[in-house]
This record gives C-alpha cells, structure tokens and sequence, in this order.
C-alpha cells in the first residue's frame, strides 16, 4: 500500500474539469516542494506534467495544473479531452535517495 | 534525439539473475542523475534505485535492497541494473529514468519487461 492516496478513478465528460487528489505528501517529507505529476497512456512510458507541486514543464498543456492544500497534492485538468484518458500519478521524494509513488487514478472521458 | 533505450529484458527462473542496461542519447550523460523505475503488470510505478551523476551516491528501494544494484558507466553513456535472486513479483516493466536539478524525473525510456518464472 502506497504513503501517498490517490483516487482509483475519476471520470468526466469533455469540456468539464477535474480533479485528482494525492493525499498523505506532509507525512513524507516536511516541504511541499517535492511532489510530481505523471501521465501514462497505455502501453506508454509515464510522461511528465508538474514538478514541485505546480511547475509545468515545457510543452505541457496549461490545462494541467497543480496545487496544494495542507497534506494533500492535486492536479487539476481543465477543458477535459479524449486524449486526457490515461493513468495519473502523484509522486514525492521520500527522503535519503528515495521516492514514493500514490497509487494512480484512471481518468475516464465520459 | 533526446531518448532512453533499455535492454536486457527477458525471461528468467526464479532465483536466476539479469542485467539490464539503458543507453542514452542526445543529451550529457554524466550531467544527470539517474533511476531504475517498475511497474508491475496491471500496477503502478515503483521507485526502485537511483545513482547521482558521479556514481558516488547509491540508493534502492528495501524491497530490491541487497539484490539489485544500479551502476553507470558515464564515458559509455550507459546506465545499468544488475538483478540477482530474482524472485515472481520482479516481474514488471523496468523504466530507465532520468532525473534533471528538479525534484521530478523528466525524461523516461520505453521500459524492457522482466519476467520471471516460478
């Protein structure tokens, strides 16, 4: 069982927003700095979407966007596409080299 | 290109021993550090090891602790896992991961699939 909660799925209909939540980040780690964002498409190597907790990389879309409320990370994703459907992963640096993956949510476009 | 490519996957008995390696390409190696990823079939990621960019610094995962070592050979531009006493649950894909001066890792392979039988 993994130190960080996500959601096993969330679903939404095309145009709409929504959310995933990553729950447990304070108990890892004391700053909020470190949390990740991962999409995975199936069959896919995970892609980047969001470092320390609400950075975008280059060439992410700016309808993905990440914040953070006491012990729980989020990742919001606006204007929801087909293509939006793919397993979402929260991640933290855990200390000492490590890092700590949440479960993963699978987002389906209604 | 910019780009990770693992190798070295296959089918292997229980308690036999593979090697994995991860060739890159299209940026400085020895620049980054650098991560050995899993992911179980139908599961989700695992950290698993990660190497500083020197090879001075090592760390893995308790669950591979004792029989996985990561290692790199930066004039090669090459990273590498070394799976000893394999067991059925290291059956997974195995990504080779990139890590920038962020706390994320930005750049992953296409993965290499272990698969262990017991």
């Amino acid at each position: 069982q993994s130190a960080l909660t996500q959601p096993a799925s969330v679903s939404g209909s095309p145009g709409q927003s929504i959310t995933i939540s990553c729950t447990g980040i304070s108990s890892i780690v004391g700053s909020d700095n470190h949390v990740s964002w991962y999409q995975q498409h199936p069959d896919k190597a995970p892609k980047l979407l969001i470092y320390e907790g609400t950075k975008r990389p280059s060439g992410v879309s700016n309808r993905f966007s990440g914040s953070k409320s006491d012990n729980t990370a989020s990742l919001t994703i606006s204007g929801l596409q087909s293509d939006d459907e793919a397993d979402y992963y929260c991640c933290s640096y855990a200390g000492s080299g490590s890092w700590v993956f949440g479960g993963g949510t699978k987002l389906t476009v209604l | 290109q910019v780009q990770l490519v693992e190798s070295g996957g296959g089918l292997v008995k229980a308690g036999g021993s593979l090697r994995l390696s991860c060739a890159a390409s299209g940026f400085t190696f020895s620049d980054y550090y650098m991560n050995w990823i899993r992911q179980a079939p139908g599961k989700g990621l695992e950290w698993l090891s990660f190497i500083s960019s020197s090879g001075a610094s090592i760390y893995h995962a308790d669950s591979v602790k004792g029989r996985f070592t990561i290692s790199r050979d930066n004039a090669r531009s090459s990273l590498y896992l070394q799976m000893n006493s394999l067991r059925a649950e290291d059956t997974a894909v195995y990504y080779c991961v990139r890590k920038p001066p962020i706390d994320a890792f930005d750049l992953w392979g296409q993965g290499t699939m272990v698969t262990v039988s017991s």
